[in-house]
């Protein structure tokens, strides 16, 4: 049973509008989330995180929010931008503990 | 500064062959790991390497070994290969084991195929 779910397995989004990718965690210990970026035949590179003690942490187009009482967080990009387009992967630890990763989203920013 | 470099990029094998992955890093990382990436699946954790000199099993170890030879390198190996290990391989490091840090440093893998 996969502890953290991303749902929508591909997305489209017009180029200037906003992306909101998904991500739902189900083991509460969790309290540091991170989204990580991959473009094809390269590996994942970071791009934001947020502490358990946040609710929303923002990195110029970036923001992700966390909702902890849902076990829910989502990762917006405004304006988007085609160079956005990849691959999306969600992950999530408890302190001390290795990652557990999301099976990704692939958005698509259409020109 | 290369970051994590991961070879061979592509290798395709037979049932029952064996091969090793090599990975370095040049970031005077303590921490570095060994994942898998299937369609559908995310990465998942097969070992990792706290320090120089310690190696624990993550979530799919069977199947594979690892050695921490020094500091910078980090190698999986396959002693009897099976199509279920067809997959794309990352490696990755960090400067202290990634619980709660902001960043793993990843290689741009290995496509490894199991004929």
């Amino acid at each position: 049973d996969q502890q953290v779910k991303q749902n929508s397995p591909s997305l489209s989004v017009q180029e200037g509008r906003i992306s909101i990718l998904n991500c739902d965690y189900t083991n509460s210990m969790f309290d540091y989330f991170l989204w990580y970026k991959k473009y094809p035949a390269e590996g994942p590179t970071f791009l934001i995180s947020i502490s358990s003690i946040k609710d929303k942490n923002e990195d110029g187009r970036f923001t992700v929010f966390l909702n902890k009482s849902a076990k829910h967080l989502s990762l917006h990009i405004v304006p988007s931008q085609p160079g956005d387009s990849a691959v999306y992967f969600c992950a999530a630890s408890n302190y001390g503990q290795n990652f557990v990763f999301g099976p990704g989203t692939r958005l698509s920013v259409l020109p | 500064n290369a970051g994590v470099t991961q070879t061979p990029k592509f290798q395709v094998l037979k049932t029952g062959q064996s091969m090793t992955l090599q990975c370095a890093q040049d970031m005077n990382h303590n921490s570095m790991y060994w994942y898998r990436q299937d369609p559908g699946m995310g990465l998942r954790l097969i070992y990792y390497s706290a320090s120089e000199g310690t190696t624990d099993k993550g979530e799919v170890p069977n199947g594979y070994n690892v050695s921490r030879l020094n500091k910078r390198e980090f190698s999986l190996r396959l002693e009897s290969a099976a199509p279920s290990q067809t997959s794309v391989y990352f490696c990755a490091s960090s400067e202290v084991l990634a619980g709660n840090t902001d960043t793993q440093y990843f290689g741009p893998g290995t496509r490894l195929t199991v004929l």
